[in-house]
């Protein structure tokens, strides 16, 4: 079974451009989750998908993200503008019908510069 | 509030010992899960264990153990045998109402060889 697709793993951009992550969960799996790390620190969640709709999007700073997942698989995250502050590891997650277990991807390294 | 919280930043332990990380929580919820995610160097969070609030025994899946203490709200992960793999970060995650992760700081466990 193939895992949690991310790319790009890493991204460095300057501070005032924009950037875009994408996302495939594990065939199957309807919730996606997006979420946010920075160093040293648990992840913290910004949005949630249940098919294409959104369950939960309270602490996306809407100002500058936007998230979609259109026909209810793959996902894309963006940033724009970025802020050096937007520096973390951003994480796609999915679950399936044990919907406690949430499965990975391997991350995408942005560096804000 | 929600809270996890691991109180050991980090940790070294002999190879072939057993270790403990240490994790506690809050919630006022009478249904609810913990998790254990370990985060290797390369970024991607890896599901180890799970432990639901209304099961009576303690989760096992191979050389890990959750030790759930509910009256005392712990739920430390137990490694057996540690390797020179088992090196990463450790994350304990608690599942709220609304099926949410909630994460604490984590944990960064050292094996010496």
């Amino acid at each position: 079974e193939a895992g949690v697709a991310q790319s790009p793993r890493y991204k460095i951009i300057e501070k005032r451009q924009s950037v875009a992550f994408w996302c495939n969960p594990i065939s199957g799996h309807a919730t996606l989750y997006w979420y946010q790390q920075i160093l040293g620190q648990g992840p913290k969640l910004l949005i949630q998908f249940q098919n294409n709709g959104v369950v939960d999007d309270s602490q996306l700073p809407k100002d500058r993200f936007s998230a979609e997942r259109l026909k209810g698989v793959d996902s894309t995250l963006k940033i724009q503008p970025a802020k050096l502050e937007d520096s973390a590891v951003y994480l796609c997650a999915s679950s399936g019908d044990r919907f406690y277990e949430q499965y990975f991807g391997p991350g995408t390294r942005l560096t804000v510069t | 509030a929600q809270k996890i919280t691991q109180t050991q930043p980090g940790m070294f332990v002999q190879e072939k010992e057993a270790v403990t990380l240490d994790c506690t929580y809050d919630t006022s919820d009478q249904s609810y899960g913990l998790f254990w995610y370990k985060q290797p160097s390369s970024g991607e969070m890896i599901f180890l264990i799970y432990q639901g609030s209304y099961d009576e025994q303690n989760a096992t899946e191979g050389r890990y153990s959750l030790n759930f203490q509910k009256a005392r709200k712990s739920a430390n992960l137990v490694i057996s045998a540690s390797q020179l793999g088992d090196s990463a970060m450790y994350f304990c995650a608690m599942r709220d109402s609304n099926y949410q992760l909630i994460w604490g700081a984590g944990t960064k466990l050292i094996i010496k060889p």
